[in-house]
């Protein structure tokens, strides 16, 4: 069955320092891997998707996200973290074509 | 392009209760999905139609149901409504190209059971 896992429900980091979010994958076959951001009182924004090629995808709002198959991850990255990138970070795995299954969420906290 | 929209946006209903929320997905997307987003329970699929059909749903008892017009427009309804079944309600609409299919939320329907 294809799933992910968040290990962390919440990341504390400081303005202007880099910043990860974790995700790890089990699929069968090639993955699909999304990433949404959803902040308080709102949808699901889409971020980045990896389908297949390079292993590092940019996506929306400086966001990227970097594939690694060896070690099964697929983990958002930002260089400079901003305040207002303070949300919560889902990954996601298509279980069939348009039925997602999502990670537990991140909760990303932006310190200034 | 406008995205997808969700109508209402907030709801309190009683148990026992019914309710139908609505869906219009992005010019152009035929495929709609419903996701059910709980503090406990976290993000879970509903179901999905295409071209007014299901063509997929996930584990939830039959109160929970839905159709789609010819106009991609997507209703869910819930029947006999329950505490637990309060929840932020998400659509998602998607169109493929090739091998790629995202799905774009809408803002949610958040309905409280009392």
């Amino acid at each position: 069955a294809q799933s992910v896992a968040q290990p962390e429900d919440q990341v504390n980091v400081a303005e202007g320092n880099p910043l990860t979010v974790k995700c790890t994958y089990s699929v069968s076959g090639n993955p699909y891997l999304f990433w949404y951001v959803q902040y308080p009182n709102r949808g699901l924004q889409f971020l980045l998707k990896y389908i297949t090629g390079d292993n590092l995808v940019k996506g929306s709002y400086g966001f990227e996200a970097e594939f690694n198959k060896s070690q099964t991850s697929f983990h958002l990255k930002k260089p400079s973290a901003l305040v207002s990138d303070s949300a919560l970070y889902f990954c996601a795995v298509p279980r069939q074509p348009r039925q997602l299954t999502f990670g537990s969420g991140t909760q990303l906290t932006v310190l200034p | 392009k406008a995205g997808v929209t969700q109508t209402p946006r907030y709801l309190i209903k009683t148990r026992g209760q019914q309710v139908t929320l609505s869906c219009s997905p992005i010019s152009g997307h035929r495929s709609v999905s419903w996701y059910q987003q709980t503090p406990g329970q976290g993000l879970q699929f509903l179901f999905e139609y295409f071209s007014e059909t299901q063509r997929n749903k996930g584990n939830f008892p039959g109160r929970f149901s839905g159709r789609q017009f010819s106009n991609s427009r997507s209703e869910m309804n819930v029947s006999t409504l329950e505490l637990g079944d309060s929840a932020l309600y998400l659509c998602a609409s998607s169109f493929r190209t090739g091998r790629e299919e995202t799905q774009y939320f809408g803002p949610g329907t958040r309905l409280l059971v009392l």
